[in-house]
């Protein structure tokens, strides 16, 4: 798979937006944008996907660049429980997900 | 909402051990996987199962591993003869395809202490 890039750690505060980057600078056509997130003590949790238009579920935005090299996803209102480690992943396979170190998000009440 | 089930949520093994996951996957999902992590570090896949048979493994996944899906509802993970460093949460996921877009729905883990 190939490599993503994303800050080591954010801060937002309660009920405010945030806004999480991930650089992908060499992906290919055929790469699927998978967000996963990992609160503590717990296993990974699937987010969001997507491969080129941007896209909204029920926890969260993916908005993709127009050239794709970018993505970033969007928590409209940080909640505490939102804070975790989120993580980046593109895939061409359906098998592994490969995970970084991803993107530690603190929520300050 | 169906969620994956591992047990135990701890398991302690004196080492050379034998030691055996569970994990009880989604009902109607076909893929099934096993992840770990180490303390302080990154999520690493192990190998993934389809169709009563391996379909990928990560060079961590050596002759002392081993899966089994023994029922229609159970798929574990053996560890022959345990390690000091086979000590980390062993993560179990199932998705309902293999492909790039379905998700892994993955359970809470166990963690393996190794003495």
């Amino acid at each position: 798979d190939a490599k993503t890039t994303q800050p080591n750690s954010m801060e937002s505060n309660e009920e405010e937006p945030v806004h999480l980057p991930c650089n992908h600078s060499t992906i290919s056509g055929t790469d699927y944008i998978h967000w996963y997130r990992q609160l503590p003590s717990q296993g990974p949790e699937y987010v969001i996907h997507g491969l080129t238009s941007n896209v909204n579920n029920r926890m969260a935005s993916l908005a993709i660049a127009e050239d794709r090299k970018s993505s970033t996803l969007i928590l409209h209102r940080a909640t505490l429980r939102d804070a975790a480690v989120y993580y980046c992943i593109l895939r061409v396979s359906g098998s592994r997900l490969t995970f970084g170190e991803g993107t530690q998000l603190t929520v300050n009440p | 909402e169906p969620e994956v089930t591992q047990t135990p949520s701890h398991q302690v093994t004196q080492m050379g051990q034998e030691v055996i996951l569970r994990c009880v996957p989604i009902s109607n999902h076909l893929y099934f996987y096993w992840y770990r992590q180490i303390l302080g570090q990154k999520v690493e896949f192990l190998v993934s199962f389809y169709n009563n048979e391996i379909s990928e493994k990560s060079e961590i996944f050596d002759d002392q591993f081993s899966v089994e899906r023994p029922d229609g509802s159970n798929f574990t993970l053996k560890i022959r003869s345990t390690k000091l460093e086979d000590s980390a949460m062993y993560f179990c996921a199932s998705s309902s395809q293999g492909s790039s877009i379905q998700p892994q729905h993955f359970g809470d883990g166990t963690r393996l202490s190794i003495l």
